[in-house]
């Protein structure tokens, strides 16, 4: 089945500690996105990337970092500068830039992290 | 960026009957992408149906239709013959069209209770 895999499903961090969420896509989508969900609110986009090896900042990039080395693997590390990052995390992919092309995104089901 | 404004922030529907929710956006752009996403309880984002702002005719996607007014800006959902399934948030959220254009903006959501 094509889709959308996040892990883990919940995770603690402790204080001055990075952690990192992983996202993996087999739909062979190039564009890739975090987003952040606070509760009761919407999404914020943290960082996209729109092909591998290449990455730009969203709404919300402080205090987080991304690499994409492949096309279907887009881990978001949640480092200690982020001093507020009990959130929810979406993260998404969808189709390449292209005039006339609607890029859809469609979403893993989400990690929950928590501080400890 | 473009703004999002769903201002119904919950609505209770008895099951069977119909629920329609209200999304308003601003931008000075001519074509655009509009979407209504949904997240049930379990979190996990689904797209429940999308527009393309130049195509004239609503979108429909089984019970789920829109009303796109394009001169009002305005981007309502309706759900027909509701089921308690349907019982989630939703997010109104815009796109533009432009082939490196990648964000999603997202309203705040609209809490919809499905009654038995």
């Amino acid at each position: 089945d094509g889709g959308i895999t996040q892990s883990p499903k919940y995770l603690f961090r402790k204080e001055g500690q990075n952690v990192t969420l992983s996202c993996e896509q087999n739909l062979n989508h190039d564009a890739m996105y975090w987003y952040r969900q606070d509760p009761g609110q919407g999404l914020r986009l943290i960082y996209y990337s729109q092909i591998v090896n290449d990455f730009q900042k969203g709404d919300i990039a402080e205090g987080y970092s991304v690499s994409r080395e492949k096309k279907e693997s887009f881990p978001l590390t949640v480092t200690s500068a982020q001093k507020n990052p009990t959130a929810f995390y979406l993260c998404a992919s969808s189709i390449g830039g292209g005039v006339g092309l609607v890029k859809t995104q469609y979403f893993g089901p989400g990690t929950r992290l928590l501080v400890l | 960026a473009q703004t999002v404004t769903q201002s119904q922030p919950e609505m209770s529907v008895q099951e069977a009957e119909t629920v329609t929710l209200s999304c308003t956006y601003d931008t000075s752009e001519n074509n655009y992408y509009l979407f209504w996403y949904k997240q049930p309880p379990s979190r996990q984002m689904i797209l429940v149906i999308r527009q393309e702002a130049y195509k004239q005719q609503n979108a429909t996607e089984n019970r789920f239709s829109v009303n796109f007014q394009k001169a009002a800006k305005s981007f309502s959902l309706k759900i027909s013959d509701s089921q308690l399934g349907d019982t989630a948030m939703y997010f109104c959220a815009f796109s533009s069209s432009g082939s490196n254009d990648y964000k999603l903006s997202f309203g705040a959501g609209t809490t919809v209770t499905v009654r038995a």
